[in-house]
């Protein structure tokens, strides 16, 4: 069964500074890897997903995120934070059996 | 388009009662899914459904039922409600698994 890991729970960092937020996952077969994000009090909204393909994928507001199938690891980045990324982040993985399981959240706190 | 309708949006239930979480959405998506956020936990797959007459099981099913006699709604029954399902439930959809599920606004549920 699949499932995934976010290595950690909390991410402080100031504005205008580079981040990285970790996902590894564990599946036997071939995934599907999605990154959502939360703000407070919301539901959930699509960053970017890796169907196949390139494995450096692009997402909404500035965020991207690397695929590595050695690793098992589709960590997310972004170059330059700002105030309004403050949310949390939540890593998911389908392995094709049509669920969609999610990692424990990272939440990121973008200090001024 | 609504996209994914959750209601109630809160609701205070005392253990033992019985309640309906419904979920309608107006885009035709075939998958349906209930997820259940604790602190702490991410979001824990409950039940979903790849299309009307069709439902399987998640992550953490016990306490919880579901059917979908329509694409559009997706009702989630708890039977005899208790403590430990006080949470923030999410509903969601998606054309395919691969596709990015949208997700409603949640309801926040507490049982006393």
């Amino acid at each position: 069964a699949q499932s995934v890991t976010q290595l950690d729970s909390q991410v402080p960092v100031f504005e205008e500074a580079p981040v990285e937020l970790r996902c590894n996952y564990s599946s036997s077969v071939s995934v599907y890897l999605f990154w959502y994000v939360q703000y407070p009090n919301q539901g959930l909204q699509l960053l970017l997903k890796y169907l196949s393909g390139s494995t450096l994928v692009k997402g909404i507001n500035g965020f991207e995120a690397e695929f590595n199938k050695s690793q098992t690891s589709f960590h997310l980045r972004k170059p330059s934070v700002h105030i309004s990324d403050t949310a949390e982040y939540f890593c998911a993985v389908s392995d094709q059996t049509d669920k969609l399981i999610f990692g424990t959240g990272t939440r990121l706190q973008v200090f001024p | 388009n609504a996209g994914v309708t959750q209601t109630p949006k809160f609701q205070v239930l005392k253990t033992g009662q019985s309640m309906t979480l419904q979920c309608a959405q107006d885009m035709n998506h075939e998958y349906m899914s209930w997820y259940r956020q604790d602190p702490g936990m991410g979001l824990r797959l409950i039940h979903y459904s790849v299309g009307a007459g069709i439902t399987d099981q998640g992550e953490v099913p016990n306490g919880y039922n579901v059917s979908r006699s329509t694409t559009e709604d997706f009702p989630l029954r708890l039977l005899s409600a208790a403590p430990s399902q006080t949470s923030v439930y999410f509903c969601a959809s998606s054309l395919t698994v691969n596709y990015g599920y949208t997700f409603g606004s949640g309801t926040r549920l507490t049982v006393v």
